[in-house]
């Protein structure tokens, strides 16, 4: 039973960086079975990923938020991060931490609970 | 990238009606195709993955199908509980993508 929690600042202002923290418990990070990914929602809107990465530390992201996205993951902490940089108001959402299977059809299994980060000054 | 897009945006249907959502991708993904709820102040749920595999606990009433790019998520008779949003993602790519989403409301 996978747990995952998404942790850090609500408030960022425009054209700094956006930093959040995935903890994730009932599985780990350094497992080949997931892919850890970020996925966002504005309010009101659809769902737009992110990126997402391997235990390897192999990466992929998405192509419009490819230039100021970094995701890392910290195995001795059992996390993965998010940092965006450059942010605006269009990057105000709520952000979830997820886990995606591979070696199968990389559907997503679990959520966190999601956080709102605001970017205002 | 892949694009994925859903059709209705929305619908507005009864209790025991027949629903039927599909989503259409740029180019083939085989069947990388996963089908997630959402209600509102929660985050998705998955009900389908391979385009027509049923999650664990997931009411039977749910259905998908399509391979290629073409896929259908079918709700057999809707019931109170399934009004929410719908999306469809896609795996196959290294990047990945979710369609739009479709919003099915009380009529």
């Amino acid at each position: 039973q996978g747990q995952l929690q998404e942790s850090g600042p609500g408030l960022v202002k425009p054209s700094e960086t956006l930093s959040l923290t995935c903890t994730v418990s009932g599985g780990s990070v350094s497992s080949g079975s997931y892919y850890w990914s970020w996925i966002r929602q504005p309010p009101g809107k659809g769902l737009e990923w992110i990126g997402k990465i391997y235990y390897s530390g192999s990466t992929n992201y998405n192509p419009s938020l490819k230039s100021r996205v970094t995701i890392s993951v910290d195995t001795s902490k059992n996390q993965f991060s998010l940092k965006l940089n450059s942010v605006t108001a269009a990057d105000t959402a709520i952000y979830y931490c997820a886990r995606g299977l591979s070696g199968s059809y990389m559907q997503i299994d679990y959520w966190g609970q999601g956080t709102l980060v605001t970017v205002s000054s | 990238d892949i694009q994925m897009t859903q059709s209705p945006s929305s619908l507005s249907a009864s209790v025991g009606d027949r629903v039927t959502i599909t989503c259409r991708a740029s180019q083939s993904i085989s069947n990388y195709l996963n089908w997630y709820q959402q209600k509102p102040g929660k985050a998705p749920k998955l009900l389908i993955s391979g385009s027509s595999s049923l999650q664990s606990g997931v009411p039977s009433r749910f259905s998908g199908s399509g391979s290629g790019t073409d896929f259908t998520l079918t709700i057999s008779s809707l019931q109170f509980e399934d009004f929410a949003t719908y999306y469809c993602q896609q795996g196959y790519s290294h990047t990945w993508t979710f369609g739009q989403g479709t919003k099915v409301e009380i009529k």
